[in-house]
């Protein structure tokens, strides 16, 4: 099944960046399409990007469009979230998650790293 | 306000049989796209439950189920227990989004 661990969270003001690395381990890092999925205080699961096996196809959902870069780097088994401009409404714990064969279920899950976006 | 749409609560006690639904629309559930479903206890990252609508990865309890009609899934589980109590989430895809979307989420509690 593998694991994740994500890493690189902490408090930033409104407007400036931060990066999550999200590191992996236990399988074949560069088969698989992955994915960051945020969860606001108190709040539900949002999806945020995900990024295919080759970085060919990306995808963001539109909160964030524009102001976050999802990337990876199969070398290293490693995928990122660049996330500039933050928001008040960014502050979330954010997950890494491994995207299934055929289908697009997520597991693993890393343990979360948190964000928090506050002046 | 999520595209799939969860009750925000559900109860029952230790040994009932409880339902979770999941109600979606034509661009999503509707369009044959899969459900997924995930568990979620405090303080804790989420974990898959069930997968492409009714399948169970190894080491979830047979107690868990999941089916799919139409535009809405259903996550049933048997034989209540303690542990049981957590949140539990929806995914699925969205081609007018082209998104992966969620379920706002139901808390189960075990009277």
């Amino acid at each position: 099944e593998g694991q994740l661990v994500v890493s690189g969270g902490g408090l930033v003001k409104p407007g400036e960046s931060l990066r999550l690395s999200c590191t992996a381990s236990g399988f074949s890092f560069s088969d698989y399409r992955m994915n960051w999925v945020r969860q606001a205080p108190g709040k539900g699961l949002e999806w945020v990007s995900s990024i295919n096996s080759g970085s060919g196809i990306i995808y963001y959902a539109d909160s964030v469009k524009g102001r976050f870069t999802i990337s990876r780097d199969n070398t290293k088994n490693s995928l990122y979230l660049q996330m500039n401009s933050l928001r008040v409404e960014d502050t979330a714990m954010y997950y890494c998650a491994k995207e299934g064969s055929h289908s697009n279920w997520f597991d693993p899950w890393g343990q979360g790293n948190l964000v928090t976006v506050s002046s | 306000q999520s595209v799939l749409t969860q009750p925000p609560s559900v109860s029952g006690a230790p040994g009932q049989r409880v339902s979770v639904s999941c109600t979606g629309s034509s661009s999503n559930i509707g369009a044959d796209y899969d459900v997924h479903w995930y568990q979620q206890l405090p303080g804790t990252a989420p974990k898959l439950l069930i997968y492409r609508n009714n399948n169970r990865p190894s080491g979830v309890p047979d107690r868990f189920s999941g089916s799919k009609s139409g535009t809405s899934a259903s996550l049933a589980i048997a034989g209540l227990q303690a542990e049981d109590e957590a949140d539990y989430y929806c995914q699925s895809f969205d081609s007018s989004l082209s998104a992966v979307v969620f379920g706002g989420g139901t808390k189960l509690t075990v009277l």
